[in-house]
């Protein structure tokens, strides 16, 4: 069964600290995104990674920051946090075969106070 | 302009009724189509690809209409269960590949 895990559910930080978003996959997939969701304005690409080490920018990637050091983690930064980045983010990983389906974790409720 | 973009809803509808919805996309170097399902505080799942000629899998059909560039999705039979949102995804080929989701269409089953 493919999984998709991210490191918490729930989050809550203060404006100005540093926060990392955690994100694991077992299916030895090479593409893996970091989304968030928002009322109204569905999902939006914050950054994406081809392959380990490699990172790009998706459509907002302002305040944000990734690294794919491992193949299998892919970690989001908010370098230092602010109260409109309160969000849910969504991790994502697919594999460069088959039929394009992306496989999501369970999300991550980040509210910043 | 939204790239992708999808009626909000809610559609309210009884059990056993059909329903449909429309997404209509804005970039001709479309590639690929899918339909995801998004249950509420979970994340999105594969519901199901949409082929050129259309596809069904069980109560659930697929339509694909290039020339004015829409997918729909149909609901037959409709059980309490296929309350959810229902993302519409795109998948534009052009210098390189990028994946659009839609807003979502909220869709809620009466009994």
């Amino acid at each position: 069964d493919v999984k998709v895990t991210q490191s918490s559910r729930y989050l809550v930080k203060r404006t100005g600290e540093k926060v990392f978003l955690e994100c694991v996959q077992d299916m030895d997939h090479e593409n893996m995104f970091w989304y968030r969701q928002d009322p109204g304005l569905g999902l939006r690409l914050i950054y994406f990674s081809y392959d380990v080490k490699m990172k790009e920018k998706g459509d907002i990637p302002e305040g944000y920051s990734v690294s794919r050091e491992k193949k299998e983690r892919f970690s989001l930064i908010l370098e230092s946090a602010s109260t409109n980045q309160t969000s849910m983010y969504l991790c994502a990983s697919k594999s460069v075969q088959g039929n394009n389906e992306q496989f999501f974790g369970p999300g991550t409720r980040l509210t910043v106070l | 302009r939204k790239e992708v973009e999808q009626d909000p809803g809610p559609f309210n509808v009884p059990e056993g009724a059909t329903v449909a919805f429309n997404c209509t996309y804005s970039n001709s170097a479309s590639q690929s189509f899918f339909w995801y399902r998004q249950d509420c505080r979970k994340e999105p799942k594969l519901l199901m690809s949409v082929y050129s000629s259309g596809n069904e899998d069980g109560r659930f059909t697929a339509q694909l209409n290039r020339a004015s560039q829409y997918i729909s999705l149909l609901i037959r039979d409709s059980k309490l269960s296929d309350s959810a949102t229902y993302l519409c995804v795109v998948n534009v080929y052009s210098s390189a590949s990028k994946i659009i989701f839609g807003s979502g269409t909220r869709l809620s089953i009466r009994p």
